[in-house]
């Protein structure tokens, strides 16, 4: 039962133009998320974050916006450029039984046209 | 860059063969985390540390063991490797406690297994 979820495997957005990635989750309980680029050959490094006491976050280029109701968050990234093409994770962590672990998506593999 | 070292970043072995994975920090980090990216299913967590000699599974923890000894050292043995444990296998550790509880967690370089 996938926890959490990002439901479009690819997308392709010219350059310049506005990206956003889109994740889901069922849990609840999740109270902090993150964002994660991947290149290939390489680890997943972070990008930006969001606890679940806030509804957005900004970091340069980067936006994340989280709906506790809908159980929705979503990552913009303006103006997106050739080298922001990379796969994309969502992750959702919340403490159970005074641990931590992250629960991971699928990635979508963003595309940047230039 | 978190000090996060993987060895071997390569390994092909046969099935049937135990193999161990290693990961090693320098953070002094209290999580360490064990991961397989496939195709389809994105980043799953198989087993995760949360102090030495304290470990739990995670999603996909069948046919996998962990033993942490050290606070700088994790490791990974597939106890008798099949083909579908060929992955690609991230380490990642965090520093979260109760007094920072939300942390983001920092991935190693990962190691490519294949079970052939």
């Amino acid at each position: 039962d996938q926890q959490v979820k990002q439901n479009s495997p690819s997308l392709s957005v010219q350059e310049g133009r506005i990206s956003i990635l889109n994740c889901d989750y069922t849990n609840s309980m999740f109270d902090y998320f993150l964002w994660y680029k991947k290149y290939p050959a390489e680890g997943p490094t972070f990008l930006i974050s969001i606890s679940s006491i806030k509804d957005k976050n900004e970091d340069g280029r980067f936006t994340v916006f989280l709906n506790k109701s809908a159980k929705h968050l979503s990552l913009h990234i303006v103006p997106s450029q050739p080298g922001d093409s990379a796969v994309y994770f969502c992750a959702a962590s919340s403490e159970t039984s005074g641990t931590y672990k992250y629960i991971f998506g699928t990635g979508t593999r963003l595309k940047v046209l230039a | 860059d978190a000090g996060i070292t993987q060895s071997p970043r390569h390994k092909v072995t046969e099935t049937g063969t135990p193999v161990t994975l290693r990961c090693h920090q320098t953070e002094n980090h209290r999580y360490m985390y064990w991961y397989r990216q496939d195709p389809g299913h994105g980043l799953r967590l198989i087993h995760y540390s949360y102090g030495v000699k304290d470990t739990d599974k995670g999603e996909v923890s069948d046919g996998y063991s962990v033993s942490r000894s050290k606070t700088e050292d994790f490791l990974l043995t597939l106890e008798s490797a099949t083909s579908s444990q060929t992955s690609v296998y991230f380490c990642a550790i965090s520093a979260g406690n109760n007094l920072i509880p939300n942390t983001e967690a920092f991935f190693g370089q990962g190691t490519r297994l294949t079970v052939v």
